[in-house]
């Protein structure tokens, strides 16, 4: 079946730092692939979204790529900023619902 | 996008009650889904409700354990029964983005804490 595979937390940086964080996944088809972020204290929310290979879903800073040929989704942002720490989330469309990868928590420290 | 509100946001309960999560959305939409995440762990599907029919459970999950309601079109309750500390969570409620790439708006989830 379809899944997801994220690079482990904590991630710890420093502000103004590159962020990548390695998103993996298995799929039969063409799932689209999402990142949601989960802010201290709050729900999560789409960050960006792919919907076919080659596609680059960008917002606030954040870029992911969809990589068919390495069925990867990894998330990037060129400078961190301590409001980026969070919980970030790899999901990817299979079954008709939303399969998430397990997390991966970004501090960033000024 | 779709404005979703979960109540209690959070709750401590005593082992062997049950606790009813209510979700509010703020737009009409065919499918609800309920997810729960355990602490330091992903989401994880518990069942999708539609309106008008009964829910429908992922593996694992069973109707006696998470009854779910859905009397209209914006609004569904998911019940925890019969709970152990194995049940703290935070459970959330979700609807689709309605573009067909299967994006989700999220509530702000209730976390449970069983005692």
């Amino acid at each position: 079946g379809n899944s997801v595979t994220q690079m482990e937390g904590p991630v710890t940086l420093s502000e103004e730092a590159f962020l990548t964080i390695n998103c993996t996944y298995t799929a039969t088809g063409y799932p689209s692939l999402f990142w949601y972020v989960q802010y201290p204290g709050e729900g999560l929310q789409l960050l960006l979204k792919a919907t076919k290979a080659d596609d680059k879903g960008s917002n606030k800073g954040f870029e992911a790529t969809y990589r068919k040929e390495t069925t990867s989704f990894h998330l990037e942002k060129g400078s961190v900023q301590v409001s980026d720490s969070a919980v970030y989330f790899c999901a990817l469309t299979g079954g008709g619902k939303l399969i998430f990868g397990q997390g991966t928590e970004l501090s960033v420290k000024p | 996008s779709a404005v979703i509100s979960q109540k209690p946001s959070r709750d401590i309960c005593q082992r062997g009650t049950s606790l009813t999560i209510q979700c509010q959305v703020d737009s009409q939409v065919t499918m609800m889904f309920w997810y729960r995440q355990q602490p330091g762990q992903s989401l994880t599907l518990i069942a999708t409700a539609n309106q008008g029919s009964e829910a429908t459970y992922e593996s694992g999950f069973v109707i006696d354990k998470f009854p779910i309601s859905r009397p209209n079109l914006t609004f569904s309750t998911l019940t925890v029964s019969n709970m152990s500390p194995e049940d703290s969570s935070i459970y959330l409620c979700s609807v689709g983005g309605g573009s067909n790439t299967g994006e989700l708006f999220f509530g702000e989830g209730s976390r449970l804490t069983v005692l």
